[in-house]
């Protein structure tokens, strides 16, 4: 069955430092990866998706991350982390006419 | 430019009490879903609906009956509410029903539903 696994709860980050969360995904096939952030107390925003081609995909916000096949992981990145950036992250694979989402990693920024 | 609209944003409701949230979109979205989102669980999907009148079930249906009557229109009624379906409840759409893959879903800013 289609899995995601986002291996950190909870990671805390300098501001202006990079960051990197982590996501991991079982899938048979070819996968349809998303990363959706979620503001406290909002709804969830499309950060960036990986449907074929080029293996790093660009987003929003500043936000890039890198499909590896032979790893199974699709990892979100930012090079300078804001304090805006502060939220929860989901990392999630498309299924059928379903997205399955890992349990998120909640980023905390300080300063 | 509306999107995804979810009423209401916050209820709370006594243990057997029915309720029904709504859902509308203004995207002509063919695909519409339900998530519930509870700590450390992620989203789960509900039930989802590809198209007016059909629907079916998905990762956690019990206790949760949908219709959709309208291509606008996709609501989550509760028939007789329990404390376990404290939560957070997202609807999303997408345009077409070909599969969550290459069709991005759309969120509403979601319900709290407490149960007491």
């Amino acid at each position: 069955a289609q899995s995601v696994t986002q291996p950190d709860i909870h990671i805390t980050v300098s501001e202006g430092a990079s960051l990197e969360l982590r996501c991991n995904y079982s899938y048979g096939a070819t996968p349809y990866l998303f990363w959706y952030v979620q503001s406290p107390g909002q709804g969830l925003q499309l950060l960036l998706k990986y449907f074929s081609g080029d293996t790093l995909v660009q987003g929003i916000k500043g936000f890039e991350a890198e499909f590896k096949r032979s790893q199974s992981s699709f990892n979100l990145r930012k090079p300078s982390v804001h304090w805006s950036d502060a939220a929860e992250y989901f990392c999630a694979v498309a299924r059928g006419t379903a997205l399955i989402f890992g349990k998120g990693t909640t980023l905390s920024v300080s300063s | 430019n509306a999107g995804v609209t979810q009423t209401p944003k916050f209820q709370v409701l006594k243990t057997g009490q029915s309720m029904t949230l709504q859902c509308a979109q203004d995207m002509n979205h063919e695909y519409m879903s339900w998530y519930r989102q509870d700590p450390g669980m992620g989203l789960r999907l509900i039930h989802y609906s590809v198209g007016a009148g059909i629907t079916d079930q998905g990762e956690v249906p019990n206790g949760y009956n949908v219709s959709r009557s309208t291509t606008e229109d996709f609501p989550l009624r509760l028939l007789s509410a329990a404390p376990s379906q404290t939560s957070v409840y997202f609807c999303a759409s997408s345009l077409s029903s070909g599969g969550a893959g290459k069709n991005i879903q759309y969120f509403g800013a979601g319900t709290r539903l407490s149960v007491l």
